[in-house]
């Protein structure tokens, strides 16, 4: 069963502070994994996409890592700020499957207090 | 990149009315989007997914005659909650793929009173 599973399930961290989020997943064939922000009340937003052959990605403050043998990959966020509260969620695409849904984590909230 | 407009972004119904939302993709066609409910710190949970020119299919445990989808053309999928109670008010997110991405609306709040 394609599964996606995220830890932790929460985090809070003081600003200036790093963090690294889990993401575990079985999805196979696997196309691209993708890291989304949510800020409440708003839909996702793209942070990182990761393809079967990166191992590393960054955007910014926010460093992806990807192993696809064992299927893990993390988001890196560096000297954190209040604005980097939200929710963030890794998300799997199944490859050559254009009719078929994303699979979700259920996100890990994080919370930057000054 | 690629666009996905959701509208409206926020509607307040009675209870027993029914509510339309849309989903466009703007520089896209979209032969498949997906549509999504989030309840207040959950995860985002798929309802549906809508095939333009046929039956949307939905997940087990969502009433199709209830969450009426239709995606009459390769931009634009709408989701009507008919019927609206007060358990429906939820925020409902579509979704499209493009070339093996996926690409977001802003999501809807609906708030059934």
């Amino acid at each position: 069963k394609n599964q996606v599973e995220q830890s932790p399930q929460s985090l809070i961290i003081l600003e200036g502070k790093n963090c690294t989020l889990q993401c575990n997943y079985t999805v196979s064939p696997f196309s691209n994994l993708r890291w989304y922000k949510q800020d409440t009340g708003r839909g996702p937003v793209s942070l990182t996409i990761m393809t079967f052959s990166e191992n590393t990605k960054s955007n910014g403050r926010y460093t992806a890592t990807l192993d696809a043998d064992t299927k893990q990959s993390s988001l890196h966020i560096t000297a954190s700020q209040l604005s980097d509260s939200a929710s963030y969620i890794c998300v799997v695409i199944p490859a050559n499957q254009a009719g078929t849904a994303l699979i979700f984590g259920k996100g890990t909230t994080l919370s930057v207090s000054s | 990149g690629a666009v996905v407009s959701q509208h409206p972004s926020r509607v307040i119904c009675k209870s027993g009315t029914s509510v339309k939302i849309e989903c466009r993709s703007l520089d896209f066609q979209a032969t498949t989007m997906f549509w999504y409910r989030q309840f207040p710190k959950q995860s985002l949970m798929l309802m549906a997914t809508s095939n333009e020119g046929s039956k949307a299919t939905y997940e087990q445990g969502v009433e199709k005659d209830k969450f009426l989808i239709n995606h009459a053309s390769l931009t634009l999928s709408t989701l009507t909650v008919t019927s609206a109670h007060p358990e429906d008010s939820s925020f409902y997110i579509c979704s499209a793929r493009s070339n093996n991405e996926a690409f977001f609306g802003q999501g809807t709040r609906l708030t059934v009173v």
